[in-house]
């Protein structure tokens, strides 16, 4: 595979529930970022990670845990998610994180009711 | 703070010219970008201007002011196939390396 790849693309979830949603890039870059995506709202910065550590988190709530064990592989946990965090969540890379491009994986569209 | 501000709509023919507009207002500006995303489909990068003048790709050419504020990103020969969202996105030295995105111009382009 090429690119960033996310699974699952789609996921519902009660608000007791926990899941995560995996990322991978293949792209042998050294930052990964995590976005949301809400409808009618411009995509927002999550978490940043340079060579696994993480140095940004844009004042996200604790239900959100994010773990990158390596360069390639980027992780977000999700409990007790309340329905308004219903939103797509994309991941993407670059080489640098003052690098230009930031490539995107195709997200993960999540539910929850 | 931040703020970028774009248009929400823009509808245009076939073969036509489009010129989306991006204005935006940072502390410490370091760098704007055009995305292009496909409904249900992930953001791809389009171009990247740091400096003031335009950038030519194709098709798609981006031009930047800094001292205005300004950007936009022009479409020439618009087939149907550029019907998308094009996302305009700062990145801002006090934002750390965030890029901060525009809500994206939805782009409909009709035979």
């Amino acid at each position: 595979e090429t690119g960033v790849t996310q699974t699952p693309r789609h996921l519902v979830m009660g608000m007791t529930n926990k899941k995560s949603l995996k990322c991978e890039q293949h792209l042998g870059h050294n930052a990964m970022y995590w976005y949301k995506q809400s409808a009618k709202k411009p995509l927002e910065l999550m978490f940043v990670y340079n060579f696994k550590e993480q140095t940004e988190n844009n004042s996200v709530p604790s239900r959100f845990s994010p773990e990158c064990p390596n360069s390639s592989h980027l992780f977000l946990h999700l409990h007790t998610l309340q329905p308004e965090d219903s939103a797509l969540y994309l991941c993407a890379s670059s080489q640098a994180i003052t690098g230009t491009e930031q490539y995107f994986g195709p997200g993960t569209r999540l539910t929850v009711t | 703070g931040q703020n970028i501000d774009q248009p929400t709509e823009m509808t245009a023919t076939e073969g036509a010219i489009v010129q989306i507009n991006c204005t935006y207002q940072t502390s410490g500006f370091n760098g704007l970008f055009w995305y292009q995303q496909h409904a249900g489909e992930a953001p791809t990068f389009l171009s990247y201007n740091v400096l003031d003048g335009l950038e030519e790709k194709g098709r798609f050419s981006s031009f930047l002011s800094r001292s205005k504020g300004y950007s936009y990103l022009l479409l020439k020969e618009l087939q149907m196939k550029d019907s998308a969202s094009y996302l305009c996105a700062v990145r801002d030295r006090q934002a750390g390396t965030a890029l901060i995105f525009g809500k994206g111009t939805t782009l409909s382009v009709s035979s």
